[in-house]
């Protein structure tokens, strides 16, 4: 089951903080986090796991709530470099804990 | 980290035939994923590929059709057969780490006429 991810697109200016949301119709196990900018490769940012503690890189954390299904992704004091598509992806039932099934995308764009 | 290379970057291919790809890691790994994205979506998974077994296909995929091989530790190719334009994607190579981290090669888009 894919994911749902919210809002499908958002414009910020530089230092502006955005959210993003990720959330399955299923239980989740852990969440998995990805920029791809245009004409790029994904690039992993970070993952989350069941019962683990919020995590941060730079300015971007995120956040899992098992029982709510969800993740936040949040982005603090925005840079032009955070400008890309970013996915969340969760394992697939019934497959390893690493194939991964990934929500549509939020298109971030941050304007200077 | 992991370095992924693919070939071929981009092709353009008549409806009918086939294409492989290629995808070449800098290190050993046990599993390899083939992904594919459609142009302005997500990504999809089609197989993993483990060294010494038959592939694994995700529901919607099937082996006449997305045939993989995995000869060793580092390298495996994903043929697209008797392409049609619904096709045209970016295939991307995938391996994983021991934290979970997945690395993608650049990927393989390809356009079918």
């Amino acid at each position: 089951q894919q994911p749902v991810q919210s809002p499908q697109a958002v414009i910020l200016r530089e230092g502006e903080d955005a959210v993003i949301n990720c959330s399955s119709s299923k239980a989740l196990y852990s969440v998995h986090w990805y920029r791809q900018k245009h004409g790029e490769a994904p690039v992993f940012l970070m993952i989350l796991l069941k019962g683990g503690e919020q995590k941060g890189h730079d300015k971007i954390s995120a956040s899992f709530n098992e029982k709510k299904q969800q993740s936040s992704l949040y982005l603090t004091a925005s840079q032009l470099s955070y400008s890309g598509t970013y996915f969340c992806g969760c394992p697939i039932q019934g497959a390893g804990s690493y194939q991964l099934t990934f929500g549509k995308g939020t298109k971030l764009s941050v304007i200077p | 980290s992991a370095v992924i290379s693919q070939k071929p970057s981009r092709d353009i291919c008549q409806r009918g035939t086939s294409l492989t790809i290629q995808c070449q890691v800098d290190s050993q790994v046990t599993m390899m994923f083939w992904y594919r994205q459609q142009p302005g979506q997500s990504l999809t998974l089609i197989a993993t590929a483990n060294q010494g077994s038959e592939a694994t296909y995700e529901s919607g995929f099937v082996i006449d059709k997305f045939p993989i091989s995995r000869p060793n530790l580092t390298f495996s190719t994903l043929t697209v057969s008797n392409m049609s334009p619904e096709d045209s994607s970016i295939y991307l190579c995938s391996v994983v780490s021991g934290t979970g981290e997945l690395f993608f090669g650049e990927g393989s888009r390809l356009t079918v006429l």
